[in-house]
């Protein structure tokens, strides 16, 4: 199976201008999860979508939104862009059935998002 | 805020020898995971223990766990150059989402050969 895919890998955007990336899934996983990694914050929890809807939310402005569509990929938006947001974004992909506890999550390589 | 706190935060070893890295977290969790990250790329899955577990063995690695301590710790025998990376802990929080992890700052491993 390929593994989970995300694009564009690096990203050069100036303050003010919105950003999307995305993210598409393992085949058949239906979760998909989005984190912020920087080295003062380190790994940070964005959100979660499963079938098309978002299920957990993490402490992000506004400014940070996602969606999910019906074959699972997923992309994140983040509009009027700050210095701040540079950082690794990266997401992961899981099967998504929560009665599953040890569902495990495969990430992508991560989207290298430089904010000028 | 971060659950997950590794110690130490840099570890340099030469290989064959064995790395051991820690874990604290502060809320009863349901699982606890170890994750490895070459510099700069994706986060690669190592092995995932529950809460009720003490112990687990996959390959080189043993991972144990103390919830009584809220600590885990992983070890990695016969250390070779590729394992230098970070290792990160990630706890899902009793209650609540596994599929909204809290992660570690992680420990920066480096494997001298």
């Amino acid at each position: 199976k390929a593994g989970v895919t995300q694009t564009p890998r690096y990203l050069i955007k100036t303050r003010g201008q919105q950003v999307t990336l995305s993210c598409s899934p393992i085949s058949g996983h239906r979760s998909v999860s989005w984190y912020q990694q920087t080295p003062g914050q380190g790994l940070q929890f964005l959100f979660e979508y499963f079938s098309e809807t978002q299920r957990n939310k993490g402490n992000f402005p506004g400014r940070f939104s996602g969606r999910q569509f019906s074959n699972s990929r997923s992309e994140m938006n983040v509009s009027t862009l700050e210095l701040g947001d540079s950082a690794l974004y990266l997401c992961a992909s899981s099967l998504g059935f929560q009665r599953s506890s040890t569902d495990t999550q495969y990430f992508g390589p991560g989207t290298r998002l430089t904010v000028l | 805020s971060q659950q997950g706190e590794e110690d130490p935060q840099a570890l340099s070893i030469q290989e064959g020898e064995n790395a051991t890295m820690n874990c604290s977290y502060k809320t009863s969790i349901n699982n606890l995971q170890w994750y490895r990250q070459n510099s700069g790329r994706g986060l690669v899955h190592l092995i995932l223990i529950r809460s009720n577990e003490r112990e687990k063995h996959s390959g080189r690695l043993r991972v144990t766990l103390d919830t009584s301590k809220k600590s885990s710790s992983l070890l990695i025998t016969a250390s070779r150059a590729a394992d230098t990376a970070s290792y990160f802990c990630a706890t899902d929080r009793r209650g609540g989402s596994n599929y909204k992890l809290t992660f570690g700052k992680g420990t920066l491993l480096t494997v001298n050969p």
